[in-house]
Order: C-alpha cells, then sequence, then structure tokens
C-alpha cells in the first residue's frame, strides 16, 4: 500500500523567501506525481504533474522534482508571495488512475 | 470551459438523518471519483466509476453509502443514516477516458458536510 508523508505539516515565511516542501512514498511503481495547491474552503488547483519518466516541471516560480528511487518529490517555490499562502498536496498516480494524497504542507506567507 | 460542479456546497445535518451530494462532471470526462477529505487530510478515494460502471468502490463504507452515475453523466453520493465520523468534505473529480492509461483529474469545490 502507497503512503506518502509530507513534510512539514506547517511552515510560516516572510514574503520574498524561497521555500521547499517535501513530499515522500514508499511505493515507487507510479505513472506520475502531482501537487496540487487547496485554498480553504474549495478544492483543488492542479500546479504540476510530473510523468513518472521525468525528473522536474517548472511552472512559473515552482519547480518540482521526482526521484523515484528514493521515493520524494520536492516542490520549490521561488520568491514566495502572499498568495501563494494555501495547502499543498502531493499525490501519487498509480494503476486503476488511483490518486494517493499527503496529509499536506499548511504554508503562510507574511508581509 | 466548466469545471465540475458540486452541490451543496455545505450542508449541517443531525446524526442518523440522511444526506446526498450531486456532481456534474466536466462534458466529456467518462471517469468520476468521489473523495472523502477529512479535517487536515488528504483526499480518500471512496469510489470511481467509468461511464456508468463502478469499478473500485472498495473503500465505499457500503453499510450506510451508496453512489449512483445514471447515464454515465452525474452522479449522487448518499449518506444514510449519517454519524458524527462523516463530518468531512466530499470531493467530487472526473477525468477523460478510462483505466490502462493515467488521465489527470479535475477536481469540484467540494461539499462540507457538518454532522452534529
Amino acid at each position: 500500500k502507497q503512503e506518502v508523508t509530507q513534510i512539514p505539516a506547517a511552515l510560516s515565511v516572510p514574503e520574498g523567501e524561497n521555500l521547499v516542501l517535501n513530499c515522500s512514498f514508499t511505493d515507487s511503481a507510479i505513472y506520475n506525481l502531482q501537487w496540487f495547491r487547496q485554498d480553504p474552503g474549495k478544492g483543488l488547483t492542479s500546479l504540476l504533474l510530473i510523468q513518472s519518466s521525468q525528473r522536474e516541471q517548472t511552472s512559473g516560480r515552482l519547480n518540482a522534482s521526482l526521484d523515484k528511487s528514493s521515493g520524494r518529490s520536492t516542490l520549490y517555490i521561488a520568491a514566495s508571495q502572499p498568495g501563494d499562502s494555501a495547502t499543498y498536496l502531493c499525490a501519487l498516480g498509480g494503476g486503476g488512475n488511483k490518486l494517493t494524497f499527503g496529509t499536506g504542507t499548511q504554508l503562510k506567507v507574511e508581509l | 470551459e466548466a469545471g465540475v460542479v458540486q452541490s451543496p456546497r455545505y450542508k449541517i445535518i443531525e446524526k442518523k438523518q440522511p444526506v446526498a451530494f450531486w456532481c456534474n462532471p466536466i462534458s466529456g470526462h467518462n471517469t468520476l471519483y468521489w473523495y472523502r477529505q477529512n479535517l487536515g487530510q488528504g483526499p480518500e478515494l471512496l469510489i470511481r466509476y467509468e461511464n456508468e460502471e463502478a469499478v473500485d468502490d472498495s473503500q465505499l463504507p457500503k453499510d450506510r453509502f451508496s453512489a449512483e452515475r445514471l447515464k454515465g453523466v452525474d452522479s449522487t453520493l448518499k449518506i444514510q443514516p449519517a454519524e458524527l465520523g462523516d463530518s468531512a468534505v466530499y470531493l467530487c473529480a472526473s477525468s477523460a477516458g478510462t483505466s490502462g492509461n493515467f488521465y489527470e483529474q479535475y477536481f469540484g469545490p467540494g461539499t462540507r458536510l457538518t454532522v452534529t
């Protein structure tokens, strides 16, 4: 059974700081890995999707990496802004189109 | 293009009462998912439909939960009777295609259920 862990559970940083969110998983037999953002009271917004054969994906200030051999992924956010405040979830895509989610990192970017 | 639509957005009920949630997926998406997200946790899959067929309902508590997807489009998730532990956010998602390849899932805003 796939187990997904996200560290830290919560993070507070000043505006402008670069930061890294971590995701670790136990089963490397995955189709892909996704990073989602969830704002309070809202659904999930997909940020980046890394296919199993890829090592990283970039979108704007976001960069996600995938290392299947070590069972780890990182989400790097450059020059953080207050609007980045949200909960960030990683999810592993497995057989049967099933997503297994981590517990999330709650990020707060302060002015 | 309209996203995944869910209603209601919020629901408060007393325990032992029934409740139903509705989901309208993105047009043309064959696969529909229902997830439950407890406070401080990631979403967990309850059931997955490919067209009208429930192809994975292994995590659905079948004693009190039921779901249907008539005509392979809209879906309804029902709880009867509700228990205090059912308080959570219920998320619906949809994706194009069916299993065999991995298709990106798109999520609705969710229904926040509070059972008192």
